[in-house]
């Protein structure tokens, strides 16, 4: 079964520091997802990715953050200087439709140090 | 009114009882209902989803049943095993402008005890 693929499991930085974390969704999907998960919280959402533009974010996805479709394979989430409250598990997703079931990564735990 | 509440926080079962796990919602332009399980160190997965022109659905011992009126949807695991401990997320997105934003209640830490 097409799973979404997401790299690094776990990076660990030092606060101020740019961060890139890296997803492959699933081939013939179209929507593309951010969200994130503050330890023994709940998932809540960054962002939405539709051809090739941001089409929904969150109040959390501030001017620190980006995402990036760099080509037909990848979907990036760049934090551009972290922040301690910026650890959590980060999961992307994706759907073939808005509509239909968005299939999750197994996640990156980033670290702030 | 973009939240969803869910309840229990957490659950303990016996193998062979029901788990019944409550969502309720404020925003009536929510229009699907999707439950997750997630397991330690992996993502949420898809467990089972409903929309509003249905009362239930069942899949397996999953069954999800809601209440459109009362603006609430459960879900409820027949016959629990232990391989079914883990965290359940229910969620809800709204059709419209929405691209598919799934917002997540709190989430129910599911124990079934052999």
């Amino acid at each position: 079964e097409p799973e979404v693929t997401q790299t690094p499991s776990h990076q660990v930085t030092q606060m101020g520091q740019e961060v890139i974390l890296r997803c492959v969704p699933i081939s013939n999907h179209l929507y593309f997802y951010w969200y994130r998960q503050i330890l023994g919280q709940k998932v809540e959402f960054l962002v939405s990715f539709y051809n090739n533009e941001i089409s929904e974010k969150s109040e959390i996805f501030d001017d620190q953050f980006s995402v990036e479709r760099p080509d037909g394979s990848n979907f990036t989430l760049k934090i551009r200087s972290t922040k301690l409250e910026d650890s959590a598990m980060y999961f992307c997703a994706s759907s073939s439709k808005r509509d239909q079931p968005q299939h999750f990564g197994d996640g990156t735990r980033l670290s702030i140090l | 009114q973009q939240q969803v509440k869910q309840s229990p926080q957490s659950l303990i079962v016996q193998k062979g009882g029901i788990s019944i796990i409550n969502c309720a919602y404020e925003n009536t332009a929510f229009d699907y209902f999707p439950w997750y399980q997630q397991f330690p160190g992996k993502g949420p997965a898809l467990l089972i989803a409903i929309r509003p022109d249905v009362s239930e659905k069942k899949e397996g011992r999953f069954t999800i049943s809601f209440n459109k009126s009362a603006k609430q949807f459960s879900l409820h695991i027949m016959d629990s095993q232990p391989g079914d401990s883990a965290t359940y997320f229910c969620a809800a997105s709204a059709g419209g402008t929405s691209y598919g934003k799934l917002t997540f209640g709190q989430g129910t830490i599911l124990t079934v005890h052999p």
